[in-house]
């Protein structure tokens, strides 16, 4: 069955723009989860959505926001981009219940110049 | 929120030899996952630990996990070159939500 898919893969973007990532989850599961990871900071949660609804949110700024549609792809937005926000952006999925673990994507190397 | 203490976060060692990578946490959890993480690339599932007393082996890895003493071990048993990668330690939160540990840095030499 095919895996989580994550589109692009890289990106090359500056400072003050903004961006759109795009996670398509595992057929049948309906929670998209999103983690940011730098060599510096490690794995941060940014959110988690199920069923169209964001059901957990992390600690980052509201340039940071992301949604699910009804077939459960989920997009991740960043606004004003800033040089800090170069990370590998990984998105996970899962059946949403029960605490089953992550399934990840290959995830988007964005760097911001 | 949960807080998860991986160490080491850097583990050199020979091929041949065996070792230990500790992953605590703060607060109750009823699974945990362990991940493996190649250069450049995702998260690869291992190991799911769904109980206190569990222990689960594939190949050169082991893992286990005390849930009362907030304690999971991912034991490396005569390691080899390809066993080098990143490994994170996930207990599960509330609200479904996984905390990641720092990450251990694991190079094996030939």
């Amino acid at each position: 069955k095919a895996g989580v898919t994550q589109t692009p893969r890289y990106l090359i973007k500056t400072r003050g723009q903004q961006v759109t990532l795009s996670c398509s989850p595992i057929s049948g599961h309906r929670s998209v989860s999103w983690y940011q990871q730098t060599p510096g900071q490690g794995l941060q949660f940014l959110f988690e959505y199920f069923s169209e609804t964001q059901r957990n949110k992390g600690n980052f700024p509201g340039r940071f926001s992301g949604r699910q549609f009804s077939n459960s792809r989920s997009e991740m937005n960043v606004s004003t981009l800033e040089l800090g926000d170069s990370a590998l952006y990984l998105c996970a999925s899962s059946s949403g219940g029960g605490g089953d673990g992550y399934t990840f994507g290959s995830g988007t190397r964005l760097t911001v110049v | 929120e949960l807080k998860v203490e991986q160490n080491p976060l850097f583990l050199s060692m020979q091929e041949g030899k065996n070792y230990t990578i500790y992953c605590n946490y703060s607060t109750t959890s009823d699974r945990l996952y362990w991940y493996r993480q190649d250069p450049g690339k995702s998260l690869e599932s291992l190991f799911v630990l769904l109980s206190n007393g569990a222990v689960k082996q594939e190949g050169r890895l082991m893992a286990s996990l005390d849930t009362k003493a907030r304690l999971s071990t991912l034991h490396i048993t005569a390691a080899v070159h390809d066993l080098s990668a990143t490994y994170f330690c996930a207990p599960k939160g509330n609200f479904n939500k996984f905390y990641f540990g720092s990450g251990t840095k694991l190079n094996v030499k030939p």
